[in-house]
């Protein structure tokens, strides 16, 4: 099937900092990639719909600001949290679907980020 | 979209089909029932998707009746590896590329030796 790459799997960063986490589909084009966001023994919450050549759609209650969204190109879109706090700390994963009558999405290996 | 309600965990022995089941009595016309895998800190693995009556791949089974406000995913002779929790979702998809997919609780599955 198709592979969407997430990275890096794992990051740890300091109060305050900035950390970007890639999102890439390997073997397809995907204008549309969606970002979630999981916190320990709870489902998976989207943040936001990735549009590749225009802004984002962020979810309620998701900060635009905090969490930038950039989707260049039909293979890669980036997420990046800015000004992290511990409370960041989360597993963030990305997810993208080939369309064309294929109704599977394929998820990234998400990304295990500590902000410390 | 239809809301989606599932056991919050099950337990099952090594070589026993296990059957889950999801309500979603809200479920409209042109929705699909789709079942997802996850492993801890991994992303989810798509397992099957459905719109009517039964759906058969390598993996499991989905079992919808007519009236279509509950399914049931069933994996036969599950052993460890398929500890794992599983989705439930509903939605009115079907290789839409650009349709979300928006995740309930899930059924946390245990696998016992």
């Amino acid at each position: 099937g198709a592979v969407v790459s997430q990275h890096p799997s794992r990051v740890i960063c300091k109060s305050g900092t900035s950390v970007k986490i890639e999102c890439r589909s390997l073997d397809f084009q995907a204008t549309t990639m969606f970002w979630y966001r999981q916190f320990p023994k709870q489902s998976l919450m989207l943040m936001a719909t990735s549009n590749e050549g225009s802004k984002a759609t962020y979810e309620q209650g998701v900060e635009k600001d905090k969490f930038l969204i950039n989707h260049a190109s039909l293979t890669l879109s980036t997420l990046t949290v800015t000004s992290a706090h511990p409370e960041d700390s989360s597993f963030y994963i990305c997810s993208a679907r080939v369309g064309r009558g294929n109704p599977e999405a394929f998820f990234g290996q998400g990304t295990r980020l500590t902000v410390v | 979209l239809a809301k989606t309600t599932q056991p919050i965990s099950m337990d099952s022995y090594e070589g026993q089909e296990v059957n889950i089941t999801c309500s979603h009595n809200n479920i409209a016309t042109n929705d699909y029932i789709t079942w997802y895998q996850q492993f801890p800190s991994q992303g989810p693995r798509f397992i099957i998707q459905g719109y009517k009556t039964k759906v058969t791949n390598e993996v499991a089974s989905l079992f919808i009746p007519a009236d279509r406000k509950s399914s049931t995913l069933s994996l036969p002779r599950v052993s460890l590896s398929d500890t794992a929790v599983y989705y439930c979702l509903v939605g009115p998809y079907s290789g839409a590329g650009s349709y979300q997919l928006t995740f309930g609780k899930g059924t946390k599955l245990s696998v016992i030796p």
